[in-house]
């Protein structure tokens, strides 16, 4: 299954908004009837972070200006307001069917 | 908590072989799935394979089949990565990754880089 993030530099003004989209080959939906689509932070030299799962749920310690939508083969990761410890590489994971794959990944930066 | 170290990377030529380990702590190891992935500068992040928690099923990506193997010792809360006949292209920081909830990728180990290097 392919995923393809948009756009994949992302300048951003301090307390702007941000929004990432995340695109999938084929349904996301598994036979369980969960959808599988995590979203990951990457600070630079750190392991990758999560901050969303199945789609929409927000990890414990993620500030909620951050927020996954979405739903099929179409998501998103919205911030709300963009602070400076945001920066880094975002990347969408699809684990529902294997072998799970990942967008390319979208760098935030500040403007 | 979850802690994942992984060890036994390093520089190694083309057509060697190295062995990744990967020491689980902090849950219960013999109960859940695990995982390697990799992140190189061209080509991102790649799933390269999984067990399941007994390790009667295993999963490689297609670009590593054949070459590396990964396997789990539940009584030592170790997973590891043989990694065989190595190219250039499978230079890359690996993880190993715990799914302690289903389908859970919030654990992640620091990383190990493997150079495939002449």
């Amino acid at each position: 299954v392919m995923m393809t993030q948009s756009p994949l530099s992302l300048p951003v003004t301090l307390g702007q908004p941000a929004s990432i989209s995340c695109r999938s080959s084929q349904s996301l939906v598994h036979i369980d009837a969960n959808t599988y689509l995590t979203w990951f932070q990457q600070r630079p030299g750190q392991s990758p972070r999560r901050l969303i799962y199945k789609v929409s749920n927000r990890d414990s310690g993620v500030p909620e200006r951050f927020s996954g939508s979405g739903s099929g083969t179409d998501f998103t990761l919205k911030i709300t307001r963009v602070e400076a410890g945001d920066v880094g590489i975002y990347y969408c994971m699809q684990g529902t069917h294997w072998p799970y794959t990942f967008g390319q990944g979208t760098n935030l930066e500040i403007k | 908590q979850v802690q994942l170290v992984e060890s036994g990377g390093g520089v190694v030529q083309p057509g060697r072989s190295l062995r990744l380990s990967c020491a689980a702590s902090g849950f219960t190891f013999s109960g859940h799935a695990m995982h390697w992935a990799r992140q190189s500068p061209g080509k991102g992040l790649e799933w390269v394979a999984t067990i399941s928690y007994t390790g009667r099923d295993i999963f490689h990506v297609d670009s590593v089949k054949g070459r590396f193997t990964i396997s789990r010792d539940n009584s030592k809360n170790t997973l590891d990565l043989q990694m065989n006949s190595l190219r250039p292209e499978d230079t890359a920081i690996y993880y190993c990754v715990a799914e302690v909830g289903d389908r859970d990728f919030a654990h992640w180990g620091q990383g190990t880089l493997v150079t495939v290097s002449a």
